[in-house]
């Protein structure tokens, strides 16, 4: 099983939408949880990050932690066609463990 | 730098061959990663340097593969007789002192053929 888990999509949404990401974790030690995205034949781009369970809000990003579900999530409002990329994932201890990443396609 | 600056962009080479990926890190960055993304995965660990510490060479997938950091500034990642299964993009990422927030080059898209 691996420690971050997370659903590969892809996701296709219409322009719009809220879009509603999510993985899980197993590591108790993890204290540290980061959404990442990446455009095709880029790197990873920090996004947000978080500090234990609750919530934190960036523009039309808000990323969720409920550690005691062990259960990460990244809400985009109003989506757009530019928000379309794969989005990753994060739960640090030493260094990032990432998810498998999601696939999203906003569609106009 | 501006941002974290790997070299080569690409890389294609010959089974059996050597190969070095640099990666040159956000000045006073003092943490540095290595990262291997396969088509359509996510990122692999693959080992951690923090300041002079030993590194965390735990995600290495075998002896082919070794990584050093000179001055505390820039790493060479070094594959050995390089398979087609090292076939990926080699991504390298670092952050600041007492921050957790990791910031990513480009990669390097190796390709074994």
């Amino acid at each position: 099983q691996k420690e971050v888990e997370q659903d590969p999509g892809p996701l296709s949404v219409p322009e719009g939408a809220i879009v509603s990401l999510n993985c899980t974790y197993s590591n108790s030690a993890f204290q540290y949880f980061m959404w990442y995205r990446q455009y095709s034949r880029k790197g990873p781009e920090l996004l947000m990050y978080t500090y234990s369970s609750g919530n934190k809000e960036d523009g039309r990003f808000t990323a969720q932690v409920d550690k005691s579900s062990k259960y990460i999530s990244l809400f985009i409002r109003d989506s757009q066609p530019s928000d379309s990329a794969t989005y990753l994932c994060a739960a640090e201890r030493r260094a990032l463990t990432f998810g498998s990443g999601t696939r999203l396609q906003v569609q106009p | 730098g501006a941002g974290v600056s790997q070299s080569p962009s690409n890389k294609v080479t010959e089974k059996g061959k050597d190969v070095e990926l640099r990666c040159d890190p956000i000045s006073g960055h003092t943490a540095l990663y290595w990262y291997r993304q396969s088509l359509g995965q996510g990122l692999e660990f693959l080992i951690y340097f923090q300041g002079n510490s030993a590194p965390d060479k735990s995600g290495l997938p075998s002896d082919r593969f070794s990584a050093e950091r000179t001055g505390g500034s820039v790493s060479t990642l070094t594959i050995q007789r390089t398979q087609q299964e090292d076939s990926a993009v080699y991504l390298c990422a670092s952050s600041a002192p007492g921050t957790t927030e990791a910031f990513f080059g480009q990669g390097t898209r190796l390709t074994v053929v």
